[in-house]
C-alpha cells in the first residue's frame, strides 16, 4: 500500500526566506507524485506534478519540487517567500495504474514580515 | 467554465438525521472521488467511482452512501448522522487526460451536533 509522510505540520518562514517543505513517499511501483495547495476555506488547487518525466518539476507561483527515487522524496520548495505563500500544502502520491490519490496530513506554512 | 461544484457549502444536522451532499462536474471527467478533511489528518478518500454505474468504497466509507447515475453527478449520502461525521467534504474529479490530477470543488462543511 502506498503512504505519504509529511515532515513537520507546521513551518514558518520569514518573507524572502527558502522555502522547504518535506514529502516523502512509499510506492511498491513507480508513483505518479502532486503537490496541493489549499487557501482558507478553498479547495484544493494543483501546485505542480511528476509523472516520469523530468525530475525537477516547476510548478505555478514559483515552486519546485524534485522526485529523488533513491530516498523516496519529492521536497517542495521555492527560493523566496511572499506573504501570499501562506497556506497549506499537501503532497499526494498515485501509484501506476491506481485511481485515487494518497494524501499527507498537511504542511501549514506561515510566512512571517 | 464550473469545473467541480458542491452544495451545500455550509450545514448543521443534528444526530440521526440523514442529508445528501450535491456534486457535478461538467469537465466530462470518468472518475470522481468523495474525500472528507479534518484537521491534521490530510484527506481521507470515502469513496469513488471510475464511471457511470460503478462505485467503490476508500479509507473511511462507514456511515456514507454514494450512487453515480450519470457522468455529472457523485452526490454522497449520510444515513444517521453521528458528531465523528463533523467534517468538511471534498469532491474532486479527474480522467485518464488529467495525468491523474485531482480537480475539486470548493468544499461542504458539515457539523452534527
Amino acid at each position: 500500500a502506498q503512504s505519504v509522510t509529511q515532515l513537520g505540520s507546521h513551518v514558518s518562514v520569514s518573507e524572502g526566506a527558502l522555502v522547504l517543505l518535506r514529502c516523502n513517499y512509499s510506492s511498491s511501483v513507480p508513483p505518479y507524485l502532486f503537490w496541493y495547495v489549499q487557501y482558507p476555506n478553498q479547495g484544493l488547487q494543483l501546485l505542480l506534478k511528476y509523472t516520469s518525466a523530468a525530475t525537477l518539476v516547476k510548478g505555478i507561483n514559483g515552486f519546485e519540487a524534485e522526485f529523488k527515487k533513491s530516498e523516496t522524496s519529492f521536497h517542495l520548495t521555492k527560493p523566496s517567500a511572499h506573504m501570499s505563500d501562506a497556506a497549506e500544502y499537501f503532497c499526494a502520491v498515485r501509484p501506476g495504474s491506481a485511481r485515487q490519490l494518497t494524501f499527507g496530513s498537511g504542511t501549514q506554512l506561515t510566512v512571517l514580515p | 467554465n464550473a469545473g467541480v461544484t458542491q452544495t451545500p457549502k455550509f450545514r448543521i444536522l443534528k444526530i440521526g438525521q440523514s442529508m445528501t451532499l450535491q456534486c457535478t462536474q461538467d469537465m466530462n471527467h470518468n472518475y470522481m472521488y468523495w474525500y472528507r478533511q479534518d484537521p491534521g489528518m490530510g484527506l481521507k478518500l470515502i469513496y469513488y467511482s471510475v464511471g457511470a454505474g460503478i462505485t467503490d468504497k476508500g479509507e473511511v466509507p462507514n456511515g456514507y452512501n454514494v450512487s453515480r447515475s450519470t457522468t455529472e453527478d457523485f452526490p454522497l449520502r449520510l444515513e444517521l448522522a453521528a458528531p465523528s461525521q463533523t467534517s468538511v467534504y471534498f469532491c474532486a474529479s479527474s480522467d485518464t487526460t488529467t495525468g491523474g490530477e485531482l480537480f475539486f470543488g470548493e468544499g461542504s462543511r458539515l457539523t452534527v451536533l
